[in-house]
C-alpha cells in the first residue's frame, strides 16, 4: 500500500535558521514525490519533485528537498527561514510503476519566528 | 495560462439549496480532480475525470455530482447539503495516464460554508 508519512503537526524556526519539515514514504514500486505549500484559504501551490535523478532537488523559493532511497525519506529543507515561509506544507508520493493516485501527508504547519 | 481558476471563490447555502461550483484549466490538461479539505488536513480525493470520462468516483454521497462538459471545463453539482459538508473544495488538473510523473496544478479553492 501507498503511503506518506508527516511526523510533525507543527515546526517552528527562528527567522534566518535552517528550516526542515520531515516525509517518509512507502510504496511498491519507483516513487515521484511531491511537495506543495499551502497558505491560508489557498490552493495547494507546487514546490518541487522527485522523479530520478540526483537525490537533492531543487524547487521554487529556495527550498530543496533530498530523497534517500534507505531511509525512505524525502525532507523538505531550507537554508534561511523567511516569515513569508510560515503555512502549511504537504509531502505526497506517487507510485511510479502502478501509477496510483496520489497520496497526501497529514501536513506539517511550519511557522517562522521574527 | 498555467492556472486552475475556481468559482466562485466563496459560497453559503442552505440545506435545500442546489448550486454548482466550477473549475477551468487552459493548459491542455485531460485529467481533472476534485478534492475536498477540511482545516489543517490533506486534501481528500472526490472524483477523478481523465479525458472527459470519470474514473474514480470516492464512494463520495450523490449529494455531490461531478460533470465535465469538455476538456477544459469541470463542475460541481451540489444539493442538499449538510453542514459536515463545508470545507474547501479544490480543482487540480495534471497530465493523464497512470505512469505520468507529472504533479497537479490545484485552483485556489471554493470555500463551501452550509448552513
Amino acid at each position: 500500500a501507498q503511503s506518506v508519512a508527516q511526523p510533525e503537526d507543527q515546526v517552528n524556526v527562528a527567522e534566518g535558521n535552517p528550516l526542515t519539515v520531515k516525509c517518509t514514504y512507502s510504496v511498491s514500486g519507483n516513487p515521484y514525490l511531491f511537495w506543495y505549500v499551502q497558505y491560508p484559504n489557498r490552493g495547494l501551490q507546487f514546490l518541487l519533485k522527485y522523479i530520478t535523478g540526483d537525490n537533492l532537488v531543487k524547487g521554487s523559493y529556495g527550498f530543496e528537498a533530498e530523497f534517500n532511497k534507505s531511509q525512505t525519506s524525502f525532507h523538505l529543507k531550507k537554508p534561511s527561514a523567511l516569515v513569508s515561509d510560515s503555512a502549511l506544507y504537504f509531502c505526497a508520493v506517487r507510485d511510479g510503476n502502478t501509477g496510483n493516485q496520489f497520496y497526501f501527508g497529514t501536513g506539517t504547519s511550519l511557522t517562522v519566528i521574527p | 495560462d498555467t492556472e486552475v481558476t475556481q468559482t466562485p471563490k466563496h459560497l453559503v447555502m442552505g440545506m435545500t439549496n442546489k448550486k454548482s461550483l466550477k473549475c477551468e484549466q487552459h493548459m491542455g490538461h485531460r485529467a481533472m480532480y476534485w478534492y475536498k479539505q477540511k482545516a489543517k488536513k490533506p486534501p481528500e480525493l472526490m472524483f477523478v475525470y481523465s479525458y472527459e470520462k470519470l474514473s474514480i468516483n470516492e464512494s463520495v454521497p450523490s449529494r455531490f455530482s461531478p460533470e465535465c462538459p469538455n476538456s477544459s471545463l469541470l463542475n460541481l453539482h451540489l444539493h442538499a447539503l449538510q453542514p459536515e459538508d463545508s470545507a474547501l473544495y479544490l480543482c487540480a488538473s495534471s497530465r493523464p495516464g497512470q505512469l505520468s510523473p507529472y504533479g497537479y496544478t490545484f485552483g485556489s479553492g471554493t470555500r463551501l460554508t452550509v448552513v
